[in-house]
């Protein structure tokens, strides 16, 4: 049972420039978030993907978008990067219908952008 | 405006011994109060979690208390083994139905249990 799988792990971008983070999810699960985690920092919100269609949003500017398809797997863009943005992209999935352990969301290893 | 704060950034405690980690939060909107916990190179897992209408709950060697008028939670840890070593993330959210969690995470204590 394949869980959470992200890629890349690790990528080095520069400022003004774009990155698209990959994420598919655990077998069965039909909804993605996002968390940023940064240095020292907790994960930190971003948005969450449902049937498609963006479901919650965190506070995060208009330059982070994403993408989720028919599959379920899900694509975070960030445009016109930002040291600031430097940071572990975690992605999770659950599914909606069914509440196991109040919660419970499965996360990926992330993938780590280094914006220079 | 941090809304959910661990204050330790690191605790150390031998084996065997006990380990409680500690959180506070702000926002009275929180109903669910949960514990992550992150291995180097590894997503978060769920460790645990308790309702606000609840002041604890118990899973093996992990126990987590809720005092809501302190808007405090505790995460204890009874035995400690070396392989609980670990970042602790605490986290809450505001119970909307389904398993669509929108989690505030803290920022993590890093515990180390020493042989």
């Amino acid at each position: 049972d394949a869980g959470v799988t992200q890629s890349p792990t690790h990528l080095i971008k520069t400022r003004g420039q774009q990155v698209t983070l990959r994420c598919s999810p655990k077998s069965g699960h039909d909804t993605v978030s996002w968390y940023q985690q940064a240095l020292g920092q907790g994960p930190q919100f971003i948005f969450q993907y449902y049937e498609e269609e963006e479901r919650q949003r965190g506070n995060f500017p208009d330059r982070f978008s994403g993408h989720q398809f028919p599959n379920y797997s899900s694509e975070l863009n960030v445009n016109a990067l930002l040291l600031g943005d430097s940071a572990l992209y975690l992605c999770a999935s659950s599914f909606r219908g069914v509440v196991g352990r109040a919660g419970e969301l499965f996360f990926g290893e992330g993938s780590r952008l280094t914006v220079l | 405006d941090q809304q959910v704060k661990q204050n330790s950034p690191s605790l150390s405690v031998q084996e065997g011994r006990i380990s409680i980690l500690n959180c506070d939060y702000t926002n009275s909107m929180f109903d669910y109060f949960l514990w992550y916990k992150k291995y180097p190179a590894e997503g978060p897992t769920f460790l645990i979690s308790i309702s606000s209408i609840k002041d604890k709950n118990e899973d093996g060697r992990f126990t987590v208390f809720l005092n809501k008028s302190a808007k405090h939670l505790s995460l204890h840890i009874v035995p400690s083994q070396p392989g609980d070593s670990a970042v602790y993330f605490c986290a809450a959210f505001v119970n909307s139905g389904g398993s669509n969690y929108k989690l505030t995470f803290g920022k993590g204590t890093l515990l180390t249990v020493n042989p």
